[in-house]
């Protein structure tokens, strides 16, 4: 059964300064890989995702894929207090796409 | 963006009881999904549906049912309310299984 792990739990960073989140996942037949982001109470929203090994942008957020190494980085560029919230990695493989296994999340506080 | 609405946001309810939990979405998508979230286990899936009359067990079924009634309606029922139902559902939705699933607000459900 796949098993998908964040680190670290929290994390607190500068604004400005780059943020780094890691997931780690099991299965290496994964081809699947999506971050969420989770402001307090609220729903979750898509910021990149991800299907083939190296690196995938979307504005100020960058997924990058190892699975030999079995991980997916996430590296925020010049974080905003805005950006403050807990960040979920997703992992599924094949035709069961819809099978999404979530770690257990990454909180970022970015102080100003 | 993919639009998704759940009602009521915030529920109590006592032990016994049945509670009703409903989504919405009006983005015409084939699947939607129901989840919890719950400190330390990240987000599970309850239940699934490839399109209305479909209903499909997800990896904690058990004191769930689920109804899909219509392409845009997605409910999910406890007909025998329980304290360890206390948590954060949300439903989500997506064109196809390895297609983005877009998250509502959740709904926040306290069992006594």
């Amino acid at each position: 059964q796949q098993k998908v792990q964040q680190s670290p739990e929290s994390l607190t960073v500068s604004e400005g300064a780059m943020a780094s989140l890691n997931c780690t996942f099991s299965d290496r037949s994964s081809d699947n890989f999506r971050w969420y982001r989770q402001h307090s109470g609220k729903g979750l929203e898509v910021l990149v995702s991800i299907f083939s090994d190296g690196e995938k942008e979307e504005g100020s957020f960058t997924a990058h894929l190892n699975r030999a190494s079995l991980h997916v980085f996430l590296h925020i560029r010049e974080p905003q207090p805005s950006d403050s919230a807990l960040y979920l990695c997703a992992v599924s493989k094949g035709n069961m796409g819809y099978k999404l296994t979530f770690g257990t999340g990454t909180s970022l506080l970015v102080d100003p | 963006e993919a639009a998704v609405t759940q009602s009521p946001r915030n529920k109590v309810a006592v032990t016994g009881g049945k509670v009703t939990l409903s989504c919405n979405q009006t983005n015409n998508h084939n699947n939607m999904y129901w989840y919890r979230q719950d400190t330390g286990h990240g987000l599970r899936l309850i239940h699934y549906s490839y399109g209305a009359g479909s209903t499909e067990k997800g990896d904690i079924p058990d004191g769930y049912k689920a109804s899909r009634p219509s392409q845009e309606n997605f409910s999910l029922i406890l007909e025998l309310a329980t304290p360890s139902q206390t948590s954060v559902y949300f439903c989500a939705s997506g064109d196809g299984d390895q297609d983005t699933q877009y998250f509502g607000p959740g709904t926040r459900l306290l069992v006594l």
